[in-house]
């Protein structure tokens, strides 16, 4: 079964806008992964925030996470026409040392 | 350099064949994973180990085998019992279990 569920499932946006996608999830976490997929390719791993921590920033990544309500936010600061990608998060739920996977928002940049 | 290599990266079978996906990884880590992909879906755990000579089911491991004999290698079997094994297989590594993983470019697999 999958844990999060990212919204919205497709979004497109001009180059140099910013684009916000959401993860919710079920259950109690460790920590909340976001990572990218271009198409065809494998993930590659963009942030990890821990279940303790409200907020973290790498580089124009902005995540955010609220574990009262089950929820995370990926914000990408102007965006470039190379961010066009699948995001996942992906959560850690505990003893069992496995993510689970959400089904992804397709980002579009348009130049 | 350091990563994860999966072969080949396009595989064709007829139904009712058993095929082997390799994953290798030269990074010393001790968890692997292999997931399942179908399209415009997100990744489903297949099975995990988390070190040499131990591995365990994950939520859709019913038609699927592995081994692990070496720390460096992953590899999954799919069978003739896999009902639907048309898709994207991709392998990845850890090198705790609890942070980040690593994953390789993937094998798609088409039976006809």
């Amino acid at each position: 079964s999958q844990q999060g569920e990212e919204d919205p499932q497709a979004l497109s946006i001009q180059e140099g806008e910013n684009a916000t996608m959401n993860c919710s999830y079920k259950t109690s976490i460790n920590n909340l992964q976001w990572y990218r997929q271009n198409s065809g390719r494998g993930l590659v791993h963009l942030i990890l925030i821990r279940s303790n921590e409200r907020e973290k920033h790498s580089g124009r990544l902005r995540v955010t996470l609220d574990t009262s309500k089950k929820s995370s936010s990926l914000l990408i600061t102007a965006s470039r026409a190379a961010d066009t990608a699948s995001y996942f998060c992906a959560t850690d739920s505990g003893s069992a040392r496995q993510l689970t996977f959400g089904s992804g928002t397709q980002l579009t940049v348009l130049p | 350099d350091g990563g994860i290599t999966q072969s080949p990266k396009y595989l064709f079978r007829k139904e009712g064949q058993n095929v082997t996906l390799s994953c290798e990884q030269n990074l010393n880590h001790d968890a692997m994973y292999w997931y399942r992909q179908d399209p415009g879906q997100g990744l489903r755990l297949i099975y995990y180990s988390q070190i040499v000579n131990d591995f365990q089911k994950g939520d859709i491991a019913e038609g699927y085998s592995v081994s692990r004999e070496k720390k460096e290698s992953f590899p999954l079997t799919v069978t003739s019992a896999q009902k639907n094994p048309t898709a994207f297989y991709l392998c990845a590594s850890s090198s705790t279990g609890y942070g980040e993983q690593y994953f390789g470019p993937g094998t798609r697999l088409t039976v006809t």
